[in-house]
């Protein structure tokens, strides 16, 4: 069964510093993975995707996340954290194999950036 | 485009009552999303449709909930009766056919409360 773990409920970074907001996952196949960002009292708003390729995947805001097979891993990065950062992260997997629109979403990782 | 729409933004009603929940996906997107968020589950599936048509609905919680998509541009999302474990924010969310990994594109939600 696919299944995502988002092993940090928070994560508290000062404003400049680099951010990690980590993702594992596990799927029968390989796997098409998504990151999302919630504001407060906002829905969920595309990052980045990654479908195949290059395993460091660029998206918006300045994040990057890196696919990594061996680790079952996808690991949200952004080299320098601002305050308006600071929201619920989610990633999100879907097995290409079995294919279908069926996403599976992490529980999320609050970021916390202070100034 | 306005976005996926969603309404009402609140709805605060009494246990054992209807709710309809009612969603606009973006023009053009051939699939539709149903998700519940709520702080012990997370972001779950309810349903999905392709073409107006069902095609998972096994994140459906019970038969009290029930989803129809009547045309491409309107969805509606019911809980009868509806008790208080449901309450909850519930998402709409739609995606282009094109290919599986497309986005999806979240609306801003419904903010459930019965009480």
């Amino acid at each position: 069964a696919q299944s995502v773990a988002q092993p940090e409920d928070q994560v508290n970074v000062a404003e400049g510093n680099p951010l990690t907001v980590k993702c594992t996952y596990s799927v029968s196949g390989n796997p098409y993975l998504f990151w999302y960002v919630q504001y407060p009292n906002r829905g969920l708003q595309f990052l980045l995707k990654y479908i195949t390729g290059d395993n460091l995947v660029k998206g918006s805001y300045g994040f990057e996340a890196e696919f990594n097979k061996s680790q079952t891993s996808f690991h949200l990065k952004k080299p320098s954290a601002l305050v308006s950062d600071s929201a619920l992260y989610f990633c999100a997997v879907r097995d290409r194999r079995t294919g279908g629109f069926k996403t599976i979403f992490g529980a999320g990782t609050r970021l916390f950036v202070k100034a | 485009d306005a976005g996926v729409i969603q309404s009402p933004r609140h709805e605060v009603t009494e246990m054992g009552q209807e709710v309809t929940l009612r969603c606009k996906p973006i023009s053009g997107h051939d699939y539709l999303f149903w998700y519940r968020q709520t702080m012990m589950r997370g972001l779950e599936l309810l349903i999905y449709f392709n073409n107006n048509v069902p095609i998972d609905d096994s994140g459906m919680p019970e038969d009290r909930f029930s989803a129809k998509m009547p045309n491409a541009s309107f969805s509606t999302l019911k809980i009868q009766p509806s008790e208080p474990r449901d309450s909850a924010v519930y998402f709409c969310a739609s995606s282009r056919a094109l290919a599986i990994q497309e986005t999806q594109y979240f609306g801003p939600g419904t903010r459930l409360l019965v009480l």
